[in-house]
């Protein structure tokens, strides 16, 4: 099962801020946070990730609260090419072990 | 950065034959893939994970006889799905890793089978 949850649906306008929340309230120490988004009929894109600190690149930015037990994808000014399924993902990679589960992400619509 | 190329992105075929996708990583050595399958308006559910040189991983339910994975090198990894019906039209997608903890997968572009 996903460790992950997600609203299934946002709406942002176009030219907003979009502000993803996602909770992970068991991970461990060792996992890290990743930020996938998948547009209609294509693979999912990668976004940013992070462990612990606050992480920005040129797509978004991803805030970590202290306990690490949740988290928030930042996209500083939507477009309306941003619509998109948005998951969030705890991964642990371990020596023989690697496994990235899914959960049904959120669903965000960029409105003009 | 880096890519992962699927091959073929659309086919059609009829039921009771053999489906053979590929999966390569063109810039990276991918020493993990995986491989998921997504019906509409579902997530990614994880079909296997495949580490080079060795037998994939089958996640429970998943027949490792109808569909054969093999990743003979660190740049392909291939799906098969033996004598298909058409319960297994679906959207499947790779991905690559290098197996660092700090790098992404990365995904391919999924392939749409259609089985008549």
């Amino acid at each position: 099962d996903a460790k992950t949850t997600q609203p299934p649906s946002m709406d942002c306008a176009e030219g907003r801020a979009a502000n993803l929340p996602c909770n992970h309230s068991t991970i461990s120490g060792n996992e890290y946070v990743y930020w996938y988004r998948q547009i209609h009929s294509q693979g999912p894109q990668y976004i940013i990730h992070g462990l612990k600190n606050n992480e920005t690149n040129e797509m978004a930015s991803l805030i970590i609260t202290e306990d690490r037990k949740s988290s928030t994808l930042i996209l500083p000014h939507a477009t309306l090419r941003d619509t998109a399924v948005y998951y969030c993902i705890v991964r642990v990679v371990k020596t023989s072990y690697d496994k990235v589960i899914f959960g049904p992400g959120t669903s965000l619509s960029v409105i003009p | 950065g880096a890519v992962v190329s699927q091959h073929p992105s659309w086919v059609i075929c009829k039921s009771g034959t053999s489906v053979k996708i590929e999966c390569r990583s063109l810039d990276f050595q991918a020493t993990t893939m995986f491989w998921y399958r997504q019906f509409p308006k579902q997530s990614l559910m994880l079909m296997a994970t495949s580490n080079e040189g060795s037998k994939a991983t089958y996640e429970q339910g998943v027949e490792k006889d109808k569909f054969l994975i093999n990743h003979a090198s660190l740049t392909l990894s291939t799906l098969t799905v033996t004598s298909a019906h058409p319960e297994d039209s679906s959207f499947y997608i790779c991905s690559a890793t290098s197996g660092l903890q700090n790098q992404p997968q990365h995904f391919g572009d999924g392939t749409r089978l259609s089985i008549l």
